[in-house]
């Protein structure tokens, strides 16, 4: 069964970088598949944000491509997120999960979620 | 404005069925990607509830049933139960949008 726990700041003041870590607790982080953030605001619902290969390849939510980067450490089952310029649009529950990518995106695992507010 | 158009809320007695509606269009469904469905009760991460538009992950009761047909999907619940509150959501892949897009989700409530 794998598990993923986000970890990172609850609050990120406007203008501001939010930086959030998921951490593989259990299972692999380098057998195959990818690695998404997902995040939920109350008006917009859920939104795919971006997915990183174990071999550090990327893909990017287009309409955020601009302010983010996704990162992985295999070494410590890592991979991380830094979205700069934030707004109080970006306030929201982020959500780590594990993407089967040739399945049409399944997303199957997923963190508890971690809630970052942008508050000055 | 979501890729994938939901109903935002259906009801239904206990003991009775439902069925939640995804639309999508060519450039998702239509091109042959396959639909997913969630569930997440408030305040909880969601679950896989239908995953290949069709299959149920070890667990889900076979009340639990998709679809899909052309430029749509349907998830259907039967034998309606106090605990099946919560929100649905539907989820593809958009080859023209070139990421993961999810529907709006469906507020079920069980009366």
């Amino acid at each position: 069964q794998v598990q993923l726990q986000e970890s990172g700041p609850g609050l990120v003041q406007p203008s501001g970088t939010l930086s959030l870590t998921c951490t593989v607790s259990v299972g692999s982080i380098s057998d195959g598949y990818w690695w998404s953030w997902v995040r939920q605001t109350p008006g917009k619902g859920l939104e795919w944000i971006g997915d990183i290969h174990p071999g550090g390849t990327t893909n990017y939510n287009p309409s955020l491509k601009s302010r983010i980067s996704m990162s992985i450490d295999t070494s410590k089952k890592q991979f991380s997120l830094r979205l700069t310029s934030v707004t109080a649009a970006d306030t929201a529950i982020y959500f780590c999960a594990r993407e089967n990518y040739h399945d049409s995106r399944l997303l199957d695992y997923w963190g508890r979620g971690t809630l970052v507010t942008v508050t000055s | 404005q979501s890729a994938l158009t939901q109903p935002p809320s259906v009801s239904g007695a206990p003991g009775q069925g439902v069925t939640i509606s995804c639309t999508g269009s060519s450039s998702n469904f239509g091109a042959g990607y396959d639909v997913h469905w969630y569930q997440q009760v408030p305040g909880t991460a969601p679950k896989v509830l239908i995953y290949g538009s069709r299959y149920r992950p070890s667990g889900v009761p076979d009340r639990f049933s998709g679809s899909k047909s052309g430029t749509s999907a349907s998830l259907v619940i039967t034998g309606l139960q106090a605990e099946d509150e919560a929100d649905y959501y539907c989820q593809s892949y958009d080859g023209s949008l070139s990421y993961a897009v999810f529907g709006g989700g469906t507020h079920l409530t069980v009366l």
